[in-house]
């Protein structure tokens, strides 16, 4: 199963909006509504902030939004802070019953 | 609180094998699928397996069928990796993961590495 695309990097201005896109196939991320984003920041365990393509747990703040479109889904953070420097990964249930991961973003908040 | 806490890793060779232990505490463990995932240094994230919550039905990722086992002990609340015939791009932090909805995963534990060298 290929790993979703990511660009590497991403960066922003405090108070800014960043998009990450992630592109799947019609296999996974355009087969269904199940893509999630997580928040890692290094040495750590990931976070979820974003599941079944645009809702958000509890706790996580409004600033992120996400959305798909065919094959591709957007996590949107808005109101850049210091504090969303740290890497992003989405993820996709695929048609193989498995999970597959993008090879993972690099938020920079300069 | 919701706490999953991973051990068993460390350094094996080649060849070798391991098993590791997610201990979970902070919700009904027997009413959720788990699984396993890992993330190699400086590399992203798979999804390595999963199981039901009863144990009956489980699923691996390609690359570990016929050498990695996952399996589940309800009336103590843990999760399992078995890993056997252990290679070098086993290398990994493991990390054991609660499911939600069936489709993500809301809990992480902290990870536990696993190296694979001689």
């Amino acid at each position: 199963q290929s790993a979703l695309t990511q660009p590497a990097s991403v960066s922003g201005s405090p108070g800014q909006s960043i998009t990450i896109s992630c592109t799947g196939t019609s296999s996974d991320i355009g087969g269904y509504d199940y893509v999630s984003w997580y928040q890692q920041y290094p040495g750590k365990a990931p976070k979820l902030m974003i599941y079944d393509v645009s809702k958000r747990p509890s706790g996580v703040s409004n600033r992120f939004s996400a959305s798909k479109s065919g094959n591709t889904a957007s996590l949107t953070i808005s109101g850049l802070q210091a504090e969303d420097e740290a890497d992003y990964y989405c993820s996709s249930y695929t048609s193989r019953i498995t999970w597959v991961f993008g090879g993972g973003t690099t938020l920079s908040v300069l | 609180e919701v706490q999953l806490v991973e051990s068993g890793g460390g350094l094996v060779q080649p060849g070798g094998s391991l098993t590791l232990s997610c201990a979970a505490s902070g919700f009904i463990f027997s009413d959720y699928w788990m699984s396993w995932l890992r993330q190699a240094p400086g590399k992203g994230l798979e999804w390595v397996a999963n199981i039901n919550p009863d144990g009956s039905d489980r699923y691996h990722v390609d690359s570990v069928k016929g050498r990695f086992t996952i399996f589940r002990d309800n009336a103590d609340n843990s999760l399992y990796l078995k890993m056997n015939s252990l290679r070098g791009e086993d290398t990994a932090v493991y990390y054991c993961a609660r499911h939600f909805g069936g489709d993500t995963f809301d809990s992480w534990g902290q990870g536990n590495l696993v190296t694979v060298s001689s």
